[in-house]
């Protein structure tokens, strides 16, 4: 079955550290999105991407970067963890736009001491 | 700019009454809306979704929400309520042809047996 996998699922780092989280899904689909969840804000969009190569900014940038070399993968890279960046984060795919359901992965819980 | 309200963080209900969780949103254009449901330590999964048409949408699980135009609602109900379904439930929005979905804070469902 199709699925999409984020890895570590626990990540504990320090402070000033570079950290990426995978994500990865076999859906074939084109768009594919980050969100971080913390309480009392519910999810918010980090990036997206709507294809190989193609990468646009969320309502969270700051201080993560994407990159999309193919489909199935698109990883985020925290250049220089801060804590806060302390969150649970979630990668979502869509074959398409507008009313087309976003699937999500099971979660990175990231810890920045 | 789009916009969900989830005006309840908790909603409490005994297990077989009927449930209700709120949403209120403020789109330009016509709207999709959708409901995702998340288990603890899960990623969302999808409910049910508005596109076009018959304002009683029915989705997994037995639940179905109704949308409201001239109240700007998408309420989630259920008629008879199970312990099973106690989780964290969002809403989310997104305006015809505008690319991201925008998400609410959630509403935490807990069924008392």
């Amino acid at each position: 079955d199709a699925e999409i996998t984020q890895s570590p699922r626990h990540k504990i780092t320090e402070t000033g550290r570079q950290v990426t989280l995978a994500c990865h899904q076999t859906w074939n689909h084109n768009n594919m999105f980050w969100y971080r969840q913390d309480l009392g804000h519910g999810l918010r969009l980090i990036h997206y991407s709507y294809g190989v190569h193609d990468t646009n900014k969320g309502e969270v940038s700051d201080g993560y970067s994407v990159s999309r070399s193919n489909t199935e993968d698109l990883p985020l890279t925290l250049e220089s963890a801060a804590s806060s960046q302390t969150s649970v984060y979630f990668c979502a795919s869509s074959v398409g736009l507008g009313a087309d359901t976003q699937y999500f992965g099971p979660g990175t819980r990231l810890t920045v001491l | 700019a789009q916009s969900v309200a989830q005006p309840e963080d908790q909603v409490n209900v005994a297990e077989g009454n009927p449930l209700t969780v709120k949403c209120t949103y403020s789109v330009s254009g016509n709207p999709y809306l959708f409901w995702y449901v998340q288990y603890p330590n899960r990623g969302l999964q999808f409910l049910l979704k508005y596109i076009t048409g018959d304002n009683l949408v029915k989705g997994s699980y037995g639940f179905e929400a109704e949308f409201n135009k001239s109240q700007t609602s998408f309420h989630l109900k259920k008629p008879s309520a199970l312990v099973s379904d106690s989780a964290l439930y969002f809403c989310a929005v997104r305006a015809g042809g505008y690319q991201k979905v925008t998400f609410g804070t959630g509403t935490k469902l807990q069924v008392i047996p």
